[in-house]
């Protein structure tokens, strides 16, 4: 089954510092990874993906992740984070059949 | 560039009473999904159509539910009968075929209450 995991259902971060939020992914062939935000009573915005090529992933709003291929994963990073990237973060998996499956979810919170 | 379009986008109803939740995918897009959001079960995959062709429909959790594409750029999702445990966001999204690399969009959801 293809799937990911989310190992955190809260991280918590002081504002200015690094944010790790955390994805690990159980994919059989080449996977296709998505990151995805979600602010309160708003639909998911795209943050960005991993197809192939460069293990470093850069997206919207100076987010990055980082796929790594040993340890199975997919970590959404940010080296200062802002109080407005407090929201729910969402990482996914596009299976071959077309379909996207997503993690559980981690709330994002930085505090002031 | 309007996104995927969502309506209602909140509805009250009561238990027994028939819903109908409406999506516009953005124009171009082969791909739509159908995706259910509980605080108990997360983000659940109900359908999904390519090509306007229902190709996975197992997590539609009963009967009660449907889900029909007419055409290219339009979809309903249906419950019928309603009750209390289908109260949930809705959403419907919308993506480019011909690749599972392409990003999937989403729209801002159909905000569903069962009284």
């Amino acid at each position: 089954a293809q799937s990911v995991a989310q190992p955190e259902d809260q991280v918590n971060v002081a504002e200015g510092n690094p944010l790790t939020v955390k994805c690990t992914y159980s994919v059989s062939g080449n996977p296709y990874l998505f990151w995805y935000v979600q602010y309160p009573n708003r639909g998911l915005q795209f943050l960005l993906k991993y197809i192939t090529g460069d293990n470093l992933v850069k997206g919207s709003y100076g987010f990055e992740a980082e796929f790594n291929k040993s340890q199975t994963s997919f970590h959404l990073k940010k080296p200062s984070a802002l109080v407005s990237d407090s929201a729910l973060y969402f990482c996914a998996v596009r299976r071959y059949n077309n379909d996207m499956r997503f993690g559980a979810g981690t709330r994002l919170t930085v505090k002031p | 560039d309007a996104g995927v379009i969502q309506s209602p986008r909140h509805e009250v109803t009561e238990m027994g009473q028939e819903v109908t939740l409406r999506c516009k995918p953005i124009s171009g897009h082969n791909s739509l999904f159908w995706y259910r959001q509980t605080m108990m079960r997360g983000l659940e995959l109900l359908i999904y159509f390519n090509n306007n062709v229902p190709i996975d429909d197992s997590g539609m959790p009963e009967d009660r539910f449907s889900a029909k594409m007419p055409n290219a750029s339009f979809s309903t999702l249906k419950i019928q009968p309603s009750e209390p445990r289908d109260s949930a966001v809705y959403f419907c999204a919308s993506s480019p075929g011909g690749s599972s690399g392409n990003t999937i969009y989403f729209g801002e959801g159909s905000w569903l209450t069962v009284v």
